[in-house]
């Protein structure tokens, strides 16, 4: 069994839509949790950390299950700009270790 | 703030050749890691070095790569021999030394690895 496991995607929606993604971790005793963002041939970068009580940043929620071991993240409203592969990332425990799920991509149309 | 740098961009080798790649993290990050990232795959950790000093390698493939960090700051990590199997692109990041939380990752631009 995969550490972090993601539906590989791609969604395609149109702009304006609402679009959720789930992530499943394997290590109950994993610490932080987090979202990057991956464009085309481009390197990962941090989209937003994941909290227990859940949080928003503009138009993305993260929201965290801890009993289930289940992430997600919800893209209200959505641009052409927001293409992209998102990953769903896991730290295990010490040492600032960061466990990569594979990726869900999203692709926005007109 | 200039970003995490890395060299080459690109790479063609054949296989059973030797390959280095050479990367520069951000001014003051102690942490530098090396990862893989294989087409449809999420970045792997391959080395994760904590000033000159590593953490982790436990997914290093030790009879092929090798890293190291001299002076802890820049880095080099290694292939020899190339297999096709590596194929890939390789992200070094940094962090700055974690002590009581996690601290966000910044990558490089990677280098793509291409073996034939």
């Amino acid at each position: 069994r995969k550490e972090v496991e993601q539906d590989p995607g791609p969604f395609n929606v149109p702009e304006g839509a609402t679009v959720a993604f789930n992530c499943t971790y394997s290590n109950s005793a994993s610490q932080s949790f987090f979202w990057y963002r991956q464009d085309c041939r481009k390197e990962p970068k941090l989209l937003m950390s994941v909290y227990s009580s859940g949080n928003e940043d503009g138009r993305f929620t993260a929201q965290l299950n801890r009993a289930s071991q289940y992430i997600s993240l919800l893209i209200r409203d959505s641009k052409l700009s927001d293409s992209a592969t998102y990953l769903c990332v896991v730290n295990p425990g010490g040492y600032n270790k960061l466990i990569f799920g594979a990726g869900t991509r999203l692709a926005v149309h007109p | 703030e200039a970003g995490v740098a890395q060299s080459p961009r690109y790479k063609i080798i054949e296989k059973r050749q030797s390959v280095a790649f050479w990367c520069n993290p951000i001014s003051g990050h102690a942490t530098l890691y090396w990862y893989q990232q294989i087409l449809g795959q999420g970045p792997k950790l391959l080395i994760q070095f904590q000033n000159n000093g590593v953490v982790d390698d436990s997914q290093l493939p030790k009879d092929r790569f090798s890293a190291e960090r001299l002076k802890g700051v820049d880095s080099t990590l290694k292939i020899q021999p190339a297999k096709l199997e590596d194929s890939a692109v390789y992200l070094c990041a940094s962090s700055p030394i974690s002590r009581d939380r996690v601290y966000e990752q910044y990558f490089g631009p990677g280098t793509r690895l291409t073996v034939t």
